[in-house]
């Protein structure tokens, strides 16, 4: 079974730019997660989809974050225009549908570097 | 709200050595608690977990213990390999059904031969 892929595994922008960040989670995986660790501090949660709906975007840190997740497979995470402080690395995850949760799966992440 | 503090590193020890990581938390609720490992160039794994207090997690020879009373769940191992060398993330999740987790900020090991 392919694991939680993200891409690209590096970024290098420069402030004011663009960037979209990929996920492709596992395949039957409902549940997908965001994730970011900045600086090297803790690892803070972003939002989370069910299938193509946002269940909770309570961590996203302001209007310049779009997460999409068309058709609720793959997911992407626009930051427009980029500044310095989203430097950092995010997290992917996923997992399978139900009530009681199950074990989530991460993906290598991706390293953002704003310049 | 929730929080998760964890003993900060980067931590090295010699192999064979014994290993502590502290971790303690803060939550609104009853938590399950959690330790996630991230090996170099890889993404975050499930170490171990515990969903109640008084539980022990355990793999790979790592041991925690969900201590209620302390609120703590510091991560063991008796002798440690080179290939432990690692990112340890304390976490802890409150609801069912959402794996919303909180976070510590990490721990690197690293192992010397």
């Amino acid at each position: 079974e392919a694991g939680v892929t993200q891409f690209p595994s590096h970024s290098v922008i420069e402030k004011g730019q663009t960037v979209t960040l990929r996920c492709d989670p596992i395949s039957g995986h409902d549940n997908l997660y965001w994730y970011r660790r900045v600086m090297g501090k803790e690892i803070k949660f972003l939002l989370h989809f069910v299938k193509e709906s946002k269940q909770d975007e309570s961590g996203m840190p302001n209007n310049r974050f779009l997460a999409e997740r068309t058709g609720g497979t793959y997911s992407t995470l626009k930051v427009q225009p980029a500044e310095l402080e989203d430097s950092g690395v995010y997290f992917c995850a996923s997992s399978l549908p139900g009530p009681k949760g199950s074990p989530l799966h991460f993906g290598n992440g991706t390293r953002l570097t704003v310049t | 709200g929730n929080s998760v503090t964890q003993m900060e590193g980067p931590v090295t020890l010699s192999e064979e050595a014994f290993l502590t990581i502290n971790c303690t938390y803060t939550a609104t609720g009853y938590p399950s608690l959690f330790w996630y490992v991230q090996y170099p160039g890889e993404g975050l794994q499930l170490l171990l977990k515990a969903t109640k207090a008084d539980d022990k997690g355990s793999n790979k020879g790592f041991e925690a213990t969900y201590r209620k009373e302390t609120t703590s769940f510091h991560l063991e191992k008796g002798s440690v390999q080179v290939s432990d060398s690692a990112v340890y993330f304390c976490a802890l999740k409150i609801s069912f059904g959402n794996e919303k987790l909180t976070f510590g900020t990490g721990t690197r090991l690293t192992i010397i031969p």
